[in-house]
Formats: C-alpha cells, sequence, structure tokens
C-alpha cells in the first residue's frame, strides 16, 4: 500500500522559508508526478506545484516566484520550499502522487504549518 | 485560471436519500474532472476521475457525469459514512488545476 508522509517545522517565521519533505513508502515514485497542495480552513485545496520523477517541473503561476520542488529518488522523497512566507501562507499542506497530470490517488495526512513570529 | 462552482454549498439529507452535487467550470474542461471526498482532518479522498470513472476500492453508489462545463457527482443511497465535504477539480488545464470550493454534506 502506497503511502505518503509529510516532515517539517510546523511554525515558520514570517519572511523566512517554508521547508518540507515528502517521504513515499510502499511503492516507487519513479513514473509520478509528485504534487504539493494546500488548504486553508473552509477552503478548497489550492495546488502549488509538481515535480516529475525526472526533475521535470511545473508551478502554480500565482506562487511560481517564491516555490521550488525537488526529487531525490534514490531517498524516495520530495520536498518543497516556499520562501518569503506571510501569514496568508499558513495552511495544511500535503503532498500528493498523480500517475500523469490528472487526478491525485494518494495523498498524505497532511501537516499544519504556520506562520507567525 | 479555470473557476469551479460547486452548489449547493450546504446539503441536509438523511440516510438513503438520493444525493445530487453540480460543478461549473468557467470554461470547457472535457471530461477532465475529479471528485473527492474530504473529512475534517484528514486528505481528500479520491472517488471519481475523467467525469466518470469510479476510482478502484469505491463503493459503486458513487456515480458521475457530465461534461464542458457542467457536471454531477450522485449518491444512490446515502450512507452514515458519506457526510463529509466533496470537492471537484479540473485538471485540462493543468497550469493550475483547480478546485471547487466544496459542497458539505450534512445530516438532517
Amino acid at each position: 500500500q502506497v503511502q505518503l508522509q509529510e516532515s517539517g517545522p510546523g511554525l515558520v517565521k514570517p519572511s523566512e522559508t517554508l521547508s518540507l519533505t515528502c517521504t513515499v513508502s510502499g511503492g516507487s515514485i519513479s513514473g509520478y508526478y509528485c504534487n504539493w497542495i494546500r488548504q486553508t480552513p473552509g477552503e478548497g485545496p489550492e495546488w502549488i506545484g509538481y515535480i516529475y520523477y525526472s526533475g521535470s517541473t511545473d508551478y502554480n503561476p500565482s506562487l511560481k516566484s517564491r516555490v521550488a520542488i525537488s526529487v531525490d529518488t534514490s531517498k524516495n522523497q520530495f520536498s518543497l520550499k516556499l520562501n518569503s512566507v506571510t501569514a496568508a501562507d499558513t495552511a495544511v499542506y500535503y503532498c500528493a502522487r498523480s500517475p500523469s497530470k490528472g487526478s491525485f490517488d494518494y495523498w498524505g495526512q497532511g501537516t499544519l504549518v504556520t506562520v507567525s513570529s | 485560471d479555470i473557476q469551479m462552482t460547486q452548489s449547493p454549498s450546504t446539503l441536509s439529507a438523511s440516510v438513503g436519500d438520493r444525493v445530487t452535487i453540480t460543478c461549473r467550470a468557467s470554461q470547457s474542461v472535457s471530461s477532465w474532472l475529479a471528485w473527492y471526498q474530504q473529512k475534517p482532518g484528514k486528505a481528500p479522498k479520491l472517488l471519481i476521475y475523467k467525469a466518470s470513472s469510479l476510482e478502484s476500492g469505491v463503493p459503486s453508489r458513487f456515480s458521475g457525469s457530465g461534461s464542458g462545463t457542467e457536471f454531477t457527482l450522485t449518491i444512490s443511497s446515502l450512507q452514515p459514512d458519506d457526510f463529509a465535504t466533496y470537492y471537484c477539480q479540473q485538471y485540462n488545464d493543468y497550469s493550475p488545476t483547480t478546485f471547487g470550493q466544496g459542497t458539505k454534506v450534512e445530516i438532517k
């Protein structure tokens, strides 16, 4: 059974960089799109971006200037960096897998990141 | 960006009811639409992809239909486990792929 697990600090100061890692177990990330998605309470999810296992990336234009996603296939992990964070970046962050540029079939449990001094 | 609008925002129903949720896209997304179920404190769970294809392991009481700009998710006979929030997602335009604002199905 494929499982995804997010890890990283739950509290980030304004103007600093949010860093999260997703570890995939029970299956390889090879051949899949590895996505980051976030959600604030009462809102629909917001797609942040993906990295394909080969290293190609695409980001939500609304966040593109602040986002970087990387992959480490040897560790079956991928990571998110979001810089210059503000309170508006406070959200639950999910990693999710997609077999193609489409729907997300496996998700992590999510991790709450709060931006506050 | 393609805007996804769900209706209603909240739906009150009883066990055994037939429930229909609508999702409208601001422009055609062909059949590139998915539906998810989310329970409090949990990640969304994929129910339907490509508008009408049932994800493996999802009960057959869930079905999806539509194409272009109008889609529906139907639960044929609502079960206690189905009280949750449902989201649609378009992936015709993947940059960015976008979600609806959600429909909460609550107990009447």
